[in-house]
């Protein structure tokens, strides 16, 4: 595709349970992106790949955050035993490489219950 | 870490207004971009510009890196215009983008 790919696009679940959001960058893009925007707030950096590494995973709020990437393409974020601070729109973004212009997703709007 | 301030927080304008939207950061950055959130959430990226200026249409930015600020200029708004402008920059020491809190924009019709 020609943006970057996210989804699910919503996701409902309950305190308590683990899940999984997904990534699909730009085709060729080196650099992957993960950020956390709460309700009226500003973007929280959560982490950061070059290829398949995370050079920078120190935005992750606890343990119970994880990424991976894979094939230098496709990251999925993982967050176990949800809890009701995790509600947010989760934002991943794509840049060919480090310094250069990022370009977001439409995120995936998480809603714990 | 870097702290990075916008302002106005809100800004209404009627449409064919012009206005300048100012970002400050407290440190020395790789690079500071400008993104527009439309109202559908959706966050674009209009400019990538650790220094200098730029234009694109009716939209100009310009960043004056020794003394930690920017400007985004929005010249004859138009209500597609609406939305929250952030401005985010890249610490010499970092990989990460830190962002401001935005500001506000909507014009009216």
């Amino acid at each position: 595709g020609a943006g970057v790919s996210q989804s699910p696009s919503n996701k409902v679940t309950e305190k308590g349970k683990d899940v999984e959001l997904r990534c699909d960058p730009i085709s060729g893009h080196t650099a992957l992106y993960w950020y956390r925007q709460s309700l009226g707030q500003g973007l929280e950096f959560l982490i950061y790949f070059q290829g398949n590494s995370a050079p920078d995973k120190s935005g992750l709020p606890s343990d119970r955050f994880s990424a991976e990437r894979t094939g230098g393409s496709v990251s999925t974020l993982t967050i176990q035993r949800t809890q009701q601070e995790d509600s947010a729109v989760y934002l991943c973004a794509s840049s060919l490489v480090r310094t250069q212009p990022q370009h977001f997703g439409d995120g995936t709007r998480l809603s714990i219950l | 870490g870097i702290q990075v301030e916008q302002s106005p927080p809100d800004l209404i304008l009627q449409e064919g207004a012009n206005s300048t939207l100012r970002c400050n950061f407290s440190d020395s950055v790789n690079n500071l971009q400008w993104f527009h959130q439309n109202p559908w959430g959706q966050l674009i990226n209009l400019f990538y510009i650790p220094s200098g200026t730029k234009q694109n249409g009716r939209l100009s930015a310009t960043t004056v890196a020794t003394e930690r600020y920017s400007l985004l200029y929005i010249s004859s708004s138009q209500t597609t215009d609406s939305g929250v402008y952030f401005c985010a920059v890249e610490e010499t020491s970092g990989s990460r983008l830190t962002f401001g809190e935005g500001t506000q924009l909507t014009v009216n019709p």
